[in-house]
């Protein structure tokens, strides 16, 4: 049973535009929120994080919002660049354990 | 400071065959994990260690077994291989054993079991 879902295999973006990558969980007891980037034939890194007692965390280009009565999670990347094309995935966290989203492929196209 | 490795990166098996998964983190982190990576799954926890001594079930461990060996490595055992855990293995580490903290990982094992 999937406790966090991404239900966009894909999504593409015109460079400069922004980029909304979605994310909804079913866990209520999730405290912590992360999203990953991945590159092809390379493990994912951190991009960015956020408490469940926050509903906004900013990073520079990347924004994560977090809806908790909704149990829904967005990574908001502007503007998009062709750098940021990669494979997105949302996480969260209860207790000692992560639970991951199927990912999310974007591309930016130039 | 190399981060988390994992050994070997590339691997192909008979159905039957037993291998060992290796991984050590030199960021002195207490937490430990191994991760599955299929198709339209996502990743999924198969055990993971929340410091040096101990050992958890994650959400997939059926077919594996894990050693917490020190506090720089943790590997992961296929006794018997099945097609089924065909898959890419992920280790990762985290600083603190609560977890809150961002995991950081290696850059996988791809794994195939004929």
């Amino acid at each position: 049973d999937q406790q966090v879902k991404q239900n966009s295999p894909s999504l593409s973006v015109q460079e400069g535009r922004i980029s909304i990558l979605n994310c909804d969980y079913t866990n209520s007891m999730f405290d912590y929120f992360l999203w990953y980037k991945k590159y092809p034939a390379e493990g994912p890194t951190f991009l960015i994080s956020i408490s469940s007692i926050k509903d906004k965390n900013e990073d520079g280009r990347f924004t994560v919002f977090l809806n908790k009565s909704a149990k829904h999670l967005s990574l908001h990347i502007v503007p998009s660049q062709p750098g940021d094309s990669a494979v997105y995935f949302c996480a969260a966290i209860t207790g000692n354990q992560f639970y991951f989203g199927t990912g999310t492929s974007l591309t930016v196209i130039p | 400071n190399a981060g988390v490795t994992q050994t070997p990166k590339f691997q192909v098996l008979k159905t039957g065959q037993s291998m060992t998964l290796q991984c050590a983190q030199d960021m002195n982190h207490n937490s430990m994990y191994w991760y599955r990576q299929d198709p339209g799954m996502g990743l999924r926890l198969i055990y993971y260690s929340a410091s040096e001594g101990t050992t958890d079930k994650g959400e997939v461990p059926n077919g594996y077994n894990v050693s917490r060996l020190n506090k720089r490595e943790f590997s992961l055992r296929l006794e018997s291989a099945a097609p089924s855990q065909t898959s890419v293995y992920f280790c990762a580490s985290n600083p603190s054993p609560r977890g809150a903290d961002t995991q950081y990982f290696g850059p996988g094992t791809r794994l195939t079991v004929l």
